[in-house]
């Protein structure tokens, strides 16, 4: 079966700091896709970033950073100097035949 | 990526009563989803929309209540049905391509239940 676990539920932190948000999987498949998603407030479900199980290279993109290690089954997230406009609720996914199976979800909140 | 269009965004409605979302791609599809995100909770799948065919249901949900449409490759409604405040969640529209490496949603569509 699926799973995917975010342990953490709310994060609060000060403007310009990292956040790490984390994130373990379960899944029998062999190959995968993980997925993060922003949900501002607004509710609108907004792409992040999407790894394949065949590739552990970390990368970064902006201010996005990601850790993906298949040994621990993780896929952790990080923002590098938040800001305001991160605050939002953070889900990490894992795509099975086209379907998510998503996380619990992390609120994350910037204060100014 | 793909644009999708979610129809409405928010409604506010009376139990008993049944109410149809509508999603439209901006191009072609073939796998295309409805999940549900009830309040301060995950997104939990619905059902898969299948084209041409009666749409394929998660363990927890029926037809009866949420008949589901396909009629091509860009469109598909979600009808929720005999409404209770139970009801109440954000319901999301998502289609996939690339073979599961590209996952989009709508915007939601905000469902009160009163």
């Amino acid at each position: 079966a699926q799973k995917v676990t975010q342990a953490q539920t709310e994060i609060s932190v000060v403007e310009k700091e990292d956040v790490t948000l984390d994130c373990v999987y379960e899944t029998r498949d062999t190959t995968y896709y993980l997925f993060w998603y922003k949900q501002p407030p607004s509710g609108e479900l907004v792409f992040l970033i999407r790894r394949n199980s065949f590739d552990e290279q970390n990368e970064i993109s902006g201010r996005y950073s990601w850790n993906f290690q298949k040994s621990t089954s993780s896929f952790n997230f990080t923002i590098t100097a938040s800001q305001v406009v991160d605050s939002a609720v953070y889900f990490c996914a894992l795509s099975r035949d086209y379907k998510l199976s998503f996380g619990a979800g992390t609120t994350v909140t910037v204060r100014a | 990526s793909a644009v999708i269009s979610q129809k409405p965004s928010r409604d506010i409605c009376q139990r008993g009563t049944s109410l149809t979302i509508q999603c439209q791609v901006d191009s072609q599809v073939t796998m295309m989803f409805w999940y549900r995100q009830q309040p301060g909770q995950s997104l939990t799948l619905i059902a898969t929309a299948n084209q041409g065919s009666e749409a394929t249901y998660e363990s927890g949900f029926v037809i009866d209540k949420f008949p589901i449409s396909r009629p091509n490759l860009t469109f598909s409604t979600l009808t929720v049905s005999n409404m209770s405040p139970e009801d109440s969640s954000i319901y999301l529209c998502s289609v996939a391509r690339g073979g599961g490496t590209e996952a989009f949603f709508g915007q939601g569509t905000r469902l009160t239940v009163v």
